[in-house]
């Protein structure tokens, strides 16, 4: 099993949807999740960062943890045609040095 | 607060000559920073961890003779593609840690290589 997966999509929703994007990940990476949004030819940047089960909320995205499950996630609400991007999911190891695994990310799609 | 300035942001060479990348953290010191590469509509892919003071800690199946990485400061980390060639073309990301990573990563802007 990969450290981090994530479906490659796309996903395609339209302007004012909510866009669900998931991620599972196995035991190695456990510790600290995180977000990223990285449009196309650009580098991510960080939306969210999750490290306890439960829902974590900013604005419109909501990030949601469940360890249990091995299962972590990102709602965006109200989604807008800017939030076109891929957006990648990314865990880190449990091994310290905070090295981060990141998933192959999933592309979003939000049309007009 | 917390930027990371990568430079160039795009560089064409010829195949065999070295090109070099610069990662700077702007407002803060990174002890760690780490080199990404992503090929189009992929992930990315960790190149080498780069510790200030230390020699870099490559990931496996990365040649640490090729990808020569210095981290002379706590602000400036390097990468330097040595012999590069066409299949080196790729998105060059940088990041650095913040409180240790702890809190995710902050990228540089990323350096597109076109090795013709």
């Amino acid at each position: 099993q990969k450290e981090v997966e994530q479906n490659s999509g796309p996903l395609s929703v339209p302007e004012g949807a909510i866009a669900s994007l998931n991620c599972t990940y196995s035991d190695r990476v456990s510790q600290s999740f995180f977000w990223y949004r990285q449009y196309s030819g650009k580098s991510p940047e960080l939306i969210m960062s999750i490290y306890s089960n439960g829902d974590k909320e900013d604005g419109r995205f909501t990030a949601q943890l469940n360890k249990a499950s091995q299962y972590v996630s990102l709602l965006i609400r109200d989604s807008q045609p800017s939030d076109s991007a891929t957006y990648l999911c990314a865990a880190q190891e449990e091994t310290g040095g905070f090295k981060t695994i990141f998933g192959a990310g999933t592309r979003l799609f939000v049309k007009a | 607060g917390a930027v990371v300035s990568q430079h160039p942001s795009w560089v064409i060479c010829k195949s065999g000559t070295s090109v070099k990348i610069e990662c700077r953290s702007l407002d803060f010191q990174a002890t760690t920073m780490f080199w990404y590469r992503q090929f189009p509509k992929q992930s990315l892919m960790l190149m080498a961890t780069s510790n200030e003071g230390s020699k870099a800690t490559y990931e496996q199946g990365v040649e640490k003779d090729k990808f020569l990485i210095n981290h002379a400061s706590l602000t400036l980390s390097t990468l330097t593609v040595t012999s590069a060639h066409p299949e080196d073309s790729s998105f060059y990301i940088c990041s650095a840690a913040l409180s240790g990573g702890a809190f995710g990563y902050t990228f540089g802007s990323g350096t597109r290589l076109t090795v013709v």
